[in-house]
């Protein structure tokens, strides 16, 4: 079965970095799309971040330059480094599996970053 | 960034009443489009895709239609458990995907 299990989320200042943390399990991660897509609360959804099976990154431009995505394939298990953070960043951000680049067929359950003083 | 719009924004309907939900491209996506399912506190759930093509899973009353930058997505009889909020998706300038803003169907 897949699944997909966000951590790291919480409250964080403006200026301050998180990392986010998604456990794969059931498939692989380095074989496939992973992404992350961000809401805002009571907003809708936005993609931000994809690594490629090769390896190969994209960003939103809303985060380009201060979000990083990486994965650890020794873990299986797929991650996005949020620095510089902005109140605009506050949203439930989900681990999401790509599936032939085209769309999303396994979500993981959210995790939520607030950013506030 | 190619714009999704969706409307309506919400709609009162009530079961067994037929929906459609309209999404429009700023530009043509040539049938690259998904629709998702969102309830309250949880992740989203693809519908469909390439337009048209029913997710594995989905009861065949959700359909999906459309072309060039117009695309519609119909729910043939509603039932209580489809009240939730509806997203469409393109893909045509992937990785870039982009969401509507998303249409909150609600009981009448």
């Amino acid at each position: 079965e897949v699944q997909l299990v966000e951590s790291g989320g919480g409250l964080i200042q403006p200026g301050g970095s998180l990392r986010l943390s998604c456990a794969a399990s059931g498939f692989t991660v380095s074989s496939n799309y992973m992404s992350w897509v961000r809401q805002a609360p009571g907003k809708g959804l936005e993609w931000v971040s994809v690594i490629y099976s090769g390896g190969s990154t994209y960003y939103a431009d809303s985060v380009k330059g201060r979000f990083t995505i990486s994965r650890d394939n020794s873990k299986n298990t797929l991650y996005l480094q949020m620095n510089s953070l902005r109140a605009e960043d506050t949203a439930v951000y989900y681990c999401a599996r790509g599936r032939d680049l085209i769309v999303v067929d396994y979500w993981g359950q959210g995790t939520l970053v607030t950013v506030s003083s | 960034d190619i714009q999704m719009t969706q409307s309506p924004s919400s709609l009162s309907a009530s079961v067994g009443d037929r929906v459609t939900i309209t999404c429009r491209a700023s530009q043509g996506i040539s049938n690259s489009l998904a629709w998702y399912q969102q309830k309250p506190g949880k992740a989203p759930k693809l519908l469909l895709y390439a337009a048209s093509r029913l997710e594995s899973g989905v009861p065949s009353r959700f359909s999906g239609s459309g072309s060039g930058t117009d695309y519609t997505l119909t729910i043939s009889s509603l039932q209580p458990e489809d009240f939730a909020t509806y997203y469409c998706q393109q893909y045509y300038s992937t990785p870039r995907w982009t969401f509507g803003q998303g249409t909150k169907v609600e009981i009448k």
